[in-house]
């Protein structure tokens, strides 16, 4: 079946650092793939999204490159602000198969120190 | 748009009462998610409907879950009796079928269930 592996957390950086979280998948299809970020006490956001090969999905800073063969799709940012500190989780949704709903990775907090 | 609302926001109940969830989607979305999530299992799919049919329920836990959606703009999650290990935050999502890829769902903002 699908799946996604997310680097283990929590990820701790300073301020101004550059992020890169590790995202690799398993489709049986050709799968569009998401980012989405979680704070505190809220629900799940989009983040970004790239749904071929080679596309670039980018918001607020963030970058992901849809890259198929290395299955990948990690997450990066130039300079992290202290309220970028969440949990972002990776996800795809293989839309050859037919199913709609997505597979989410476990998580990675990222903690930003001032 | 609201975006998906979700009630309650928190809800704390007593082993074996019954719990109803409840879920407003997206207008114009046609399928609707009902996620949990735990510290010890993460993001967990229960089921998804589309055009109010569900599709996939695999991932209900047992049979003291249940989920319905009589119309397009409104879906339950009951729990029948409820556990302590039911104690978790539950996510509603929707989206709208695609014509070609890139379906991103969206989420409310989770009711946290305590059950004790």
């Amino acid at each position: 079946g699908d799946s996604v592996t997310q680097m283990e957390g929590p990820v701790t950086l300073s301020e101004e650092a550059f992020l890169t979280i590790n995202c690799t998948y398993t489709a049986t299809g050709y799968p569009s793939l998401f980012w989405y970020v979680q704070y505190p006490g809220e629900g799940l956001q989009l983040l970004l999204k790239a749904t071929k090969a080679d596309d670039k999905g980018s918001n607020k800073g963030f970058e992901a490159t849809y890259r198929k063969e290395t299955t990948s799709f990690h997450l990066e940012k130039g300079s992290v602000q202290v309220s970028d500190s969440a949990v972002y989780f990776c996800a795809l949704s293989a839309m050859d198969t037919g199913r709609r709903a997505l597979t989410f990775g476990s998580g990675t907090r990222l903690q930003v120190q001032p | 748009d609201a975006g998906v609302i979700q009630s309650p926001r928190h809800e704390v109940t007593e082993m074996g009462q019954e719990v109803t969830l409840r879920c407003k989607p997206i207008s114009g979305h046609n399928s609707l998610f009902w996620y949990r999530q735990t510290m010890m299992r993460g993001l967990e799919l229960l089921i998804y409907f589309n055009n109010n049919v569900p599709i996939d329920d695999s991932g209900m836990p047992e049979d003291r879950f249940s989920a319905k959606m009589p119309n397009a703009s409104f879906s339950t999650l009951k729990i029948q009796p409820s556990e302590p290990r039911d104690s978790a935050v539950y996510f509603c999502a929707s989206s709208l079928a695609p014509r070609g890829r890139g379906t991103e769902a969206f989420f409310g903002q989770g009711t946290r269930l305590t059950v004790v």
